[in-house]
């Protein structure tokens, strides 16, 4: 089954400062990779998501990045602010066939001092 | 706002008691998915329906874990005799199909005893 993991386990960045994680996959048959944030006692919320037909996705401040190749995507987030702080997870998925799930990396721990 | 909702947020159980964990999807959604959450830990797929059919139970953990949407709507995950194990986030998600975006419930605590 396919294995996503997930780097750093913790990241902290000075307000305005940029923020970048980094997710590598197994399954080459996984096309769909969307990044999550949890903020404390919430559920999992789609920030951002990218399809393997497509190298880089941006939205404001957030862009994502794939490299089909080497099997890895990454989450750049751009003048970071206090409310950026949350837990990120990516994850992977393949779209169109029979396994709808989720596959989640560990998750990364994002502190923008201010 | 309609989101997705789930009771109880938090629930407390002795080890070797039932629980049941409700989910109430947003209305038209056709897929829901359970997923585990382990305390810092990302979630992990447990079970999948599609409507009232459920198209894909490998994650359930053991023959303890059960789940049901039997009339398409509402689902419910049952735990029959809990572990100290089985202590997570149970998190709910819902979506328009299969191919389209998950949405998040704010999860279910529970804590065995």
């Amino acid at each position: 089954g396919e294995n996503v993991e997930q780097h750093p386990s913790t990241l902290s960045v000075q307000e305005g400062d940029s923020a970048v994680i980094k997710c590598t996959y197994s399954d080459s048959a996984s096309n769909y990779f969307p990044w999550y944030k949890q903020e404390l006692g919430k559920g999992p919320q789609l920030i951002i998501d990218i399809r393997s037909n497509v190298g880089e996705k941006k939205d404001q401040r957030i862009a994502v990045t794939l490299n089909k190749t080497a099997k890895h995507f990454s989450l750049h987030i751009t003048e970071t602010q206090p409310e950026d702080s949350a837990v990120y997870f990516c994850a992977a998925s393949i779209r169109g066939g029979s396994n709808y799930k989720l596959t989640f990396g560990k998750g990364t721990l994002l502190t923008v001092n201010p | 706002g309609a989101g997705v909702s789930q009771s109880p947020r938090y629930k407390v159980a002795k080890r070797g008691q039932d629980v049941a964990l409700r989910c109430d999807p947003i209305s038209g959604h056709v897929s829901l998915f359970w997923y585990q959450q382990a305390l810092g830990q990302g979630p992990e797929f447990l079970t999948y329906f599609q409507n009232e059919a459920q198209l894909d139970k490998s994650g359930l953990p053991s023959d303890r874990f059960f789940a049901e949407r039997p009339e398409g709507s509402v689902s419910t995950l049952k735990i029959q005799r809990t572990q100290q194990e089985d202590s997570a986030v149970y998190l709910c998600a819902t979506g328009q199909g299969p191919n389209n975006e998950q949405f998040f419930g704010p999860g279910t605590r529970l804590t065995v005893l």
